[in-house]
């Protein structure tokens, strides 16, 4: 079964700072990754994904992720944090096993960033 | 503008009672999806579907069932089966239903409803 895993509950960075977002997966063949951000009770809004090709991958608002095969890792990350830059972030991995349904996407339980000013 | 409303953004519910979140999309997608999100455990599958009239439960399918009459349209009622309804519902939307690169389409989210018994 397809997984992703979001290691750490929240993180903590001053602003101006690199910050990372961590994000591990475990797929059967080719992984589809996803990162999308949630801000205070709204839906979802897409970041970037991973199909193939570049292992850096850049997104929305200055993010960019990076495809680790080896580590099996999709790491969110950004060269200077913004304090508007604190919200909720998912990582997801698409399910690309045909069942009777289609594809579902998996997501990770989140991590929540907080930038300082 | 194109794009996924959800109503209403806030519903209460009495013990006992069913009630129906709406989802409405605009972008001719044909895949929909119905998602729970409590604190701490991100977004747990309820429903989804590729085409109309037809569904699939997701991982908590129980005390919640679904319609899909129209291509627009993914209604979600929660019954008073479901024991713990309160919490933040979330409706999504994909291009994709075919296999290969087209399951890697980008999901698409309403605003949210919040549902609270009372």
């Amino acid at each position: 079964a397809q997984s992703v895993a979001q290691p750490e509950d929240q993180v903590n960075v001053a602003e101006g700072n690199p910050l990372t977002v961590k994000c591990t997966y475990s797929v059967s063949g080719n992984p589809y990754l996803f990162w999308y951000v949630q801000y205070p009770n709204r839906g979802l809004q897409f970041l970037l994904k991973y199909i193939t090709g570049d292992n850096l991958v850049k997104g929305s608002y200055g993010f960019e992720a990076e495809f680790n095969k080896s580590q099996t890792s999709f790491h969110l990350k950004k060269p200077s944090a913004l304090v508007s830059d604190s919200a909720l972030y998912f990582c997801a991995v698409r399910d690309i096993t045909r069942g009777t349904g289609g594809f579902k996407t998996i997501f990770g339980a989140g991590t929540r960033l907080f930038v300082k000013a | 503008d194109g794009g996924i409303t959800q109503s209403p953004k806030y519903l209460f519910r009495k013990e006992g009672q069913n009630v129906t979140l709406s989802c409405e999309q605009n972008l001719n997608h044909d895949a929909m999806y119905w998602y729970r999100q409590d604190p701490g455990q991100g977004l747990r599958l309820i429903y989804y579907s590729q085409i109309v009239n037809d569904f699939q439960k997701g991982d908590i399918a129980e005390g919640y069932s679904v319609s899909r009459e129209k291509k627009e349209s993914f209604p979600l009622t929660v019954t008073s089966a479901q024991k713990n309804p309160t919490a933040f519902y979330l409706c999504a939307s994909t291009r994709a239903v075919g296999g290969g690169l087209m399951s890697t389409d980008t999901q698409y989210f309403g605003p949210g409803t919040r549902l609270t018994v009372l």
